[in-house]
């Protein structure tokens, strides 16, 4: 079966230091992937999603940058943390359309949660 | 921009009582989940629907999908405390691979 990685689950960070939060997944190949955030008492948003290694798209300018060194991890970086970027993080999978059924759920791991003070 | 709103935002409901979350999207989608989150967890699947007319259901919660008016429900029956939770759901615009758009979120709390 497949399973979802992401560390650190917490995390707290001045403001202008660095960022690496890293997802990885098991049990499946060439999956598409996707970082998504919450702000605190909201819905979610799409940053980033990889339907391979190095292939990144970027749904919303900002402060951060995502990359897929492997087939099966993704990474979600910042040069310099921002107040604005506190919130849960999320990654998640789906089944690459051209191997699989393209309209299975997306499957989220358990998240990393951010306080940039 | 595809817009994707929930309502209520907020519903508190009574064991036993039935009520129904409701998820209206702006553009055309041949896909639409719903996820169920609990407080400081993450998010779990609890229906894809892929087609107008879409009927699925799991235990006392049932999703249905209307294409054409770009609505889609959640159905609670008899609540139990234990589906407190907030309840999301996701739209796939028509030709967009597999990036989901989230609706604001309904909060529900079932009172004893």
């Amino acid at each position: 079966s497949q399973t979802i990685h992401q560390w650190p689950a917490t995390l707290v960070q001045p403001v202008g230091s660095p960022l690496s939060l890293e997802c990885t997944v098991e049990g499946t190949s060439n999956p598409n992937l996707y970082w998504y955030r919450q702000a605190a008492g909201r819905g979610l948003q799409l940053l980033f999603y990889s339907v391979g290694i190095g292939q990144i798209s970027s749904e919303v300018p900002q402060n951060l940058s995502a990359s897929r060194p492997q087939d099966r991890q993704f990474i979600l970086s910042s040069k310099k943390l921002l107040l604005s970027d506190s919130g849960f993080y999320l990654c998640a999978w789906s089944v690459d359309e051209a191997s699989g059924n393209p309209k299975e759920t997306q499957y989220f791991g358990p998240g990393t949660r951010l306080l940039v003070l | 921009e595809l817009k994707v709103e929930q309502n209520p935002l907020f519903l508190s409901m009574q064991e036993g009582k039935n009520y129904t979350i409701y998820c209206n999207y702006s553009t055309t989608s041949d896909r639409l989940y719903w996820y169920r989150q609990d407080p400081g967890k993450s998010l779990e699947s609890l229906f894809v629907l892929l087609s107008n007319g879409a009927v699925k259901q799991e235990g006392r919660l049932m999703a249905s999908l209307d294409t054409k008016a770009r609505l889609s429900t959640l159905h609670i029956t008899a609540a139990v405390h234990d589906l407190s939770a907030t309840y999301f759901c996701a739209v796939v615009p028509t030709g967009t691979a597999s990036k989901l758009t989230f609706g604001t979120g309904t909060r529900l709390q079932v009172t004893l």
